[in-house]
C-alpha cells in the first residue's frame, strides 16, 4: 500500500485529454514537499517526466504538465497519443518513510 | 552524457544475500549537490524506494527494508554498491540504480536495470 495514492488505471482517445490524480497526506505532499513525475514503459527504465511540481524536463512534450494544491497533485497529458501508453507514477518525500512512490496508474490510449 | 548501469546475479537463493552494483559515467559522487539511489519494481507492482548515499557519505536507508540493506561508494571507480540480506521470494523484482540531484530533488537519470529473481 503505497502512501501516495493513484488510480489505478486511465484511459483516452487520441487527442483528448487525461488526468492522472497523486494524493498524499500531511506528512509528504501536505507539508510542502515536491512531486515529480516519472512515466515507465515495459521494459525500460523510468524516465522523469515533471518536477518540482510544475517544471517540464528539457525535451519533454509541452503536452505534459503537473500541478499541486495542498495534499495532492496531478499530471495532465493533453493530445494524447498512442506513444503516452504505459504507467506513471508520482514521487515525494515523506517525513518518515523517505523518498516515497506513488502505487502508479496504468494509461492506456484505446 | 550521463549513463548508469546496474550489475549483479539475475538468480539469489532465499536467505542468500544480494549484492548489485550501479557503474556511473558522466558525474562524480564527490560532487556537492549529487547523490545515488537504489529503487525496485516487483513484477506488476510499484516502485520502491530502497537506499540513497550522498556525496559526502552520507546514507539513506528506506526504514522497513533498513536491517536489511547497506550501500556504500566507491568515488575512485564510480561505482555504488547495494547490498540485501536474508533475501526472500518477495524481493524478486528489477533493481534499478538512479542519479539523485539535491537542488532539484529528483531521479533525472536511470539505470537500465536489472531483474533478480529469488527463487530455490
Amino acid at each position: 500500500q503505497s502512501v501516495l495514492t493513484q488510480p489505478p488505471s486511465v484511459s483516452g482517445a487520441p487527442g483528448q485529454r487525461v488526468t492522472i490524480s497523486c494524493i498524499g497526506s500531511s506528512s509528504n505532499i501536505g507539508t510542502g514537499y515536491d512531486v515529480n513525475w516519472y512515466q515507465k514503459l515495459p521494459g525500460a527504465a523510468p524516465k522523469l517526466l515533471i518536477y518540482g511540481n510544475t517544471n517540464r524536463r528539457s525535451g519533454v512534450p509541452d503536452r505534459f504538465s503537473g500541478s499541486k494544491s495542498g495534499a495532492s497533485a496531478s499530471l495532465a497529458i493533453t493530445g494524447l497519443q498512442a506513444e503516452d501508453e504505459g504507467e506513471y507514477y508520482c514521487q515525494s518525500y515523506d517525513m518518515g518513510l523517505s523518498w516515497v512512490f506513488g502505487g502508479g496508474t496504468n494509461l492506456t490510449v484505446v | 552524457q550521463i549513463t548508469l548501469k546496474e550489475s549483479g546475479p539475475t538468480l539469489v537463493r532465499p536467505t542468500q544475500t544480494l549484492t548489485l552494483t550501479c557503474t556511473f559515467s558522466g558525474f562524480s559522487l564527490s560532487t556537492s549537490g549529487v547523490g545515488v539511489g537504489w529503487i525496485r519494481q516487483p513484477p506488476g507492482k510499484a516502485l520502491e524506494w530502497l537506499a540513497l548515499t550522498y556525496w559526502d557519505d552520507e546514507r539513506r536507508y528506506s526504514p522497513p527494508l533498513k536491517s536489511r540493506l547497506s550501500i556504500t561508494k566507491d568515488t575512485s571507480k564510480n561505482q555504488v554498491v547495494l547490498t540485501m540480506t536474508n533475501m526472500d521470494p518477495e524481493d524478486t523484482a528489477t533493481y534499478f540504480c538512479a542519479r539523485y540531484f539535491v537542488p532539484l530533488k529528483n531521479f533525472e537519470y536511470w539505470g537500465q536495470g536489472t531483474l533478480v529473481t529469488v527463487s530455490s
